[in-house]
């Protein structure tokens, strides 16, 4: 079974723009949820989709928005892009919301904002 | 205080070592207990995922979950360069899709 997706994989932005990362969950799930990693802060949870549905919400402000599609692929969004924003963004889908499967991450789009 | 607290290390171990890796946590509502491995410019590898207390095996690693003391821990038994990477411990209070919240993760390098 493929593994989740995510694409670009690495993308060069500057101040002020915006930027769509897109993601693939592992066939047959229906959850995607997204992350930012930096060295700084480690993983933080940004929002989690379930049935094109945002279930839950981190502390990001709204320039971090999402979506997810009907056959549960996700894209998220930043926009007015901030040097702050540079991090790793990580995917990670799940079979279920109520299970005691727990998620599985993609490789990442590594985003620098310059 | 970190709902989650993890050692950022580095740790570094000859091949072969028996390597321990812990956590803390603030929060007993917690249930869910997961290690994950990243290697270098990688996602994060699900390694073990445990629920509620005690202990799983598999393989060369074991995790144990002691909620009474909100400690985790990721043994490594003969330890491998290939085990050479990021190891983040990570929680959740229900299963699932629920968000996890992750240590910082403790980088660990295993010398030929």
């Amino acid at each position: 079974k493929a593994g989740v997706t995510q694409t670009p994989r690495y993308l060069i932005k500057t101040r002020g723009q915006q930027v769509t990362l897109s993601c693939s969950p592992i066939s047959g799930h229906r959850s995607v949820s997204w992350y930012q990693q930096t060295p700084g802060q480690g993983l933080q949870f940004l929002f989690e989709y379930f049935s094109e549905t945002q279930r839950n919400k981190g502390n990001f402000p709204g320039r971090f928005s999402g979506r997810q599609f009907s056959n549960s692929r996700s894209e998220m969004n930043v926009s007015t892009l901030e040097l702050g924003d540079s991090a790793l963004y990580l995917c990670a889908s799940s079979s279920s919301i109520t299970s005691r499967e727990t998620q599985y991450f993609g490789p990442g789009t590594r985003l620098l904002v310059l | 205080q970190k709902e989650v607290e993890q050692d950022p290390g580095p740790l570094s171990v000859p091949e072969g070592a028996i390597v321990s890796l812990n956590c803390t946590y603030s929060n007993s509502a917690f249930q869910y207990f997961m290690w994950y491995r990243q290697y270098s410019r990688k996602g994060p590898e699900l390694l073990m995922y445990t629920y509620s207390s005690g202990n799983k095996e598999d393989g060369r690693f074991t995790a144990q979950v002691d909620k009474s003391s909100k400690y985790i821990s990721l043994f490594i038994r003969d330890s491998q360069p290939s085990d050479s990477a990021t190891y983040l411990c990570a929680m959740s209070y229900q299963g699932g899709s629920e968000k996890l919240v992750f240590g910082k993760g403790m980088k660990l390098t295993v010398n030929p």
